[in-house]
Order: C-alpha cells, then structure tokens, then sequence
C-alpha cells in the first residue's frame, strides 16, 4: 500500500497553542501536500511542497519535508478553535495528483 | 480557485440497485479527474483515474465493474455504483486539477452514499 501514516492520530490542545502533525510516506515523491477536512465535507488543500523542498510557509502553517527520512511535518501556529478538523498528508509520486492520503490526524482546539 | 461540484451530496437507495455520482469541474477544464472513498474515521483511499475520452484506470483491489467511470466531457465525470450492497455505503469524493498546472487538486464536496 502506498498510504502513508500520520501522528498523533488525535491531537486535542487549547486555543492559542501550536499544533504539530508528522507524516511518513514509503515511496519517492515529486510532491507532498496537506489538505484539511471538515467531518462529513470535502477537502481543502492548505499547502503543497515539491521534493526539492525543505520548508515551506503559508500564513500560519509551517510544513517541513525531509526526502532522506520520507517524513513531513505541518506546524499550526497560534491555534484557533476553527482549525479544529482532520488533517491529511497526501503524497504524488508523478506530479499528476493521483494522490496517496496519509492516515489523517484529528484535531480539536478547545476554545 | 478553481470549483469542482459533486452531486449529490447524499443519497439512500435500495441495495441491487445502481446510484450515478456527478464530478464537475465549473470554472475548468479537467481532462483527468479522481474518484476517492472514505470509510467513517479514515482516510481517502484511491479508487481511480478517470481519463476524458478513455478508459478510466483502476487502482489495484477496485472492480471496475462494480463502479462504472465515464468521463466522456472536459467537465464532467460520474461513478456510478452498480449493484450497490450496504457493504458499499461510504464518502464517495472526486478531484480534478487543472491541466499543465502541477498544483494542488480541488475536490468536491463529497457523496455520503448508504445501501439499505
């Protein structure tokens, strides 16, 4: 399977505070995005990194890529409780967005 | 951004009978679109890849014949589920990307479809 996983799973943190979600895929990439869902509603993409990227910013998200480690990392700052929501990594190999979700991590900002 | 529509956003039906799920692209043209599905709690699993004017391609474990793809314009593309079993009661989501663009994909809003 070319899924990749996520952690926490779960992340529960009070508003304000900085959220921080790993993801580790298997395969090369030729790019590695984050989306965010809403329970229940489609995906919304928050940041795309290509694979000669290393870090990568878009207002208060910070999304880290090590290729060497097949690993990435999205960093939320200052928390709001609208930010609670499922957060997916997803992995493109060929750059055609056929795209391979992570396991998604939930979180949830207590106000 | 661009906008991708899917409709409907949820349908019940009978199990053995067959549910069309519509993926449009409104403000592109998308000559590759995907279909996703999602169980409760987990994650987007890829279903396939659907090609205007070709056969769609199947990720490994999908019966094509189970879930019809036919992308026959640069702006719309369904699944229909046939033969639908309460066993294939899930999200149903679909993306599109804009051709040349290697940017993100934009998904529609998603299909909860239940078998009775």
């Amino acid at each position: 399977s070319q899924q990749g996983e996520e952690d926490p799973q779960a992340l529960s943190i009070q508003e304000g505070e900085n959220a921080t979600m790993n993801c580790s895929y298997k395969t090369s990439i030729n790019n590695l995005q984050w989306y965010r869902q809403n329970s229940g509603r489609g995906l919304v993409h928050l940041i795309l990194i290509r694979s000669n990227e290393r870090e990568k910013h878009s207002g208060r998200l910070r999304v880290t890529l090590d290729t060497s480690k097949k690993s990435s990392s999205l960093l939320i700052t200052a928390s709001r409780a609208a930010d609670t929501a499922s957060y997916f990594c997803a992995t493109d190999s060929t750059g055609a967005n056929n795209l391979f979700f992570g396991t998604g991590t939930r979180l949830t900002v207590i106000p | 951004g661009a906008v991708v529509s899917q409709h409907p956003s949820w349908v019940i039906c009978k199990s053995g009978t067959s549910v069309k799920i519509e993926c449009r692209s409104l403000d592109f043209q998308a000559t590759t679109m995907f279909w996703y599905r999602q169980f409760p709690k987990q994650s987007l699993m890829l279903m396939a890849t659907s090609n205007e004017g070709s056969k769609a391609t199947y990720e490994q474990g999908v019966e094509k014949d189970k879930f019809l793809i036919n992308h026959a314009s640069l702006t719309l593309s369904t699944l229909t589920v046939t033969s639908a079993h309460p066993e294939d009661s899930s999200f149903y989501i679909c993306s599109a990307t804009i051709p040349g663009q290697f940017t993100e994909a934009f998904f529609g809003q998603g299909t909860r479809l239940t078998v009775v």
